[in-house]
């Protein structure tokens, strides 16, 4: 059970727009730590997306963004395409466990 | 471009070690920190710890405290991860993974293919 709360899974037609959320406490998210996003699609390795909340590395889309409000963050997709189909985490620091936590995934199917 | 290449599978017995290597390009080797996160079967990510190659310091995720070792060899640019008194549990996805900046909560840049250990 993740410290980091992420829906099982979302799902958008191609070209939609689709939120994933990541809420956290104020012992992580709340606290002010950063959130970073991946990308994991089967059989890869991860791929960073977000890093620092809302910042994309040299290469992603601006299709995907990252906000935070409070103890929770986001990752937006818009313009949903087929390549997007995969699997989610966010990132964070718990204070309390004094530990990097990853939120339990959020499936991506694009319908 | 960094790279990072994995060791092969390994098969171990409850209670064992495993040591798994990441093989870094001299470059990436000491410019970056490096770190492992694993993955269970079904399960989402773990982090497990990081080290700087500059000098071999590290940091444990307290899960792994205590059963984890994290070395570098600086003449083959290689990193590795041991983990001790495997259980079943252990049995997962290990993955290499670097970044630029130090810290717990490095964002993880470029990560390794992964080395699948079946306990």
């Amino acid at each position: 059970q993740s410290v980091l709360t992420q829906p099982p899974s979302v799902s958008g037609a191609p070209g939609q727009r689709v939120t994933i959320s990541c809420t956290g406490s104020s012992s992580n998210i709340g606290a002010g730590y950063d959130v970073h996003w991946y990308q994991h699609l089967p059989g890869t390795a991860p791929k960073l997306l977000i890093y620092g909340i809302s910042n994309r590395p040299s290469g992603v889309p601006d299709r995907f963004s990252g906000s935070k409000s409070g103890a929770a963050a986001s990752l937006a997709i818009t313009g949903l395409q087929p390549e997007d189909e995969a699997d989610y985490y966010c990132q964070s620091y718990d204070r309390s466990l004094t530990d990097t936590v990853f939120g339990a995934g959020t499936k991506v199917t694009v319908l | 471009q960094v790279h990072l290449v994995q060791s092969g599978a390994e098969v171990k017995k409850p209670g064992a070690s495993v040591k798994v290597s990441c093989q870094a390009s001299r470059y990436t080797f000491t410019n970056y920190y490096f770190h492992w996160v694993r993955q269970a079967p079904g399960q989402g990510l773990e982090w497990m710890g990081i080290i700087n190659p500059n000098g071999g310091s590290t940091r444990y995720s307290p899960r792994f405290q205590g059963r984890v070792t994290m070395t570098r060899d600086t003449s083959t640019n290689m990193i590795y991860m041991e983990l001790s008194s495997l259980s079943f549990e252990d049995t997962a996805l290990y993955y290499c993974a670097s970044s630029s900046n130090y810290g717990d909560l490095a964002d993880l840049e470029i990560w390794g293919q992964g080395t699948v250990v079946t306990v």
